[in-house]
């Protein structure tokens, strides 16, 4: 499966606990976003990585959320201390080098729910 | 004013029917335009890209764009049942540096 890979697909996490959701880009992408959907609300962009670096932060709220695309593995999306407003589904989006094309290709996303 | 609107719907059409999807930005630097599908539960799955004025066909699926009117559309032909989903207009806006502005999102049903 050539696409792009998220996991865990669900997950679920008690108030005060970590979630770690991990995406692995399409082969031949370099580029990776990461996207919160709200239920009953619209995409949200929140960060955007190329490897070790984080180009653009601006959708992440300025606490407990991180994010990170190392050399090698997958980009991880960390969320500590969750909160029962962190339920959302959570998606990984893959694009080529820049100036081929701007087109992203989303991952099966991770549910995630605070209980 | 919302940066990407829709209308939420629920857009009902017949099978073999024409399904038209609009949407409209505020953006007026915006270069790039895509349209998403997205089934209920499920991850968004690219249909169209569109980046100049006019029309884009690609088999059942034509996207149209007017950036004087800030105006994006997606024609469906021949609808079928599987093509109900929610279809998402998105935009990477002036200087947006690939982080996509999403629509809220136009439900569609086709009816058999």
């Amino acid at each position: 499966n050539a696409g792009v890979m998220q996991n865990p697909r669900h997950l679920v996490r008690r108030r005060g606990q970590e979630a770690r959701l991990r995406c692995s880009p399409m082969k031949g992408h370099s580029h990776v976003y990461w996207y919160r959907q709200l239920p009953e609300e619209g995409l949200k962009f929140m960060v955007y990585l190329q490897k070790e670096n984080i180009i653009d932060e601006s959708g992440m709220p300025k606490e407990r959320f991180s994010a990170e695309f190392p050399k090698e593995g997958p980009s991880i999306l960390r969320i500590q201390q969750v909160v029962r407003g962190d339920s959302a589904a959570y998606f990984c989006a893959s694009s080529p080098l820049p100036g081929d094309t701007d087109t992203q290709y989303f991952g099966p996303g991770t549910r995630l729910t605070v209980l | 004013q919302k940066e990407v609107e829709q209308n939420s719907g629920p857009l009902s059409v017949p099978e073999g029917a024409i399904a038209s999807l609009n949407c409209t930005y505020s953006d007026r630097g915006s270069q790039s335009f895509f349209w998403y599908r997205q089934y209920s539960g499920k991850s968004p799955e690219l249909i169209m890209s569109i980046y100049s004025n006019g029309d884009k066909e690609d088999g059942r699926f034509t996207a149209q764009l007017n950036k004087a009117s800030q105006y994006v559309s997606l024609l469906i032909r021949d609808s079928q049942p599987s093509d109900s989903a929610t279809y998402l207009c998105a935009l990477n806006p002036t200087g947006g540096g690939n982080k996509l502005t999403f629509g809220t999102g136009t439900q569609l049903k086709v009816e058999l």
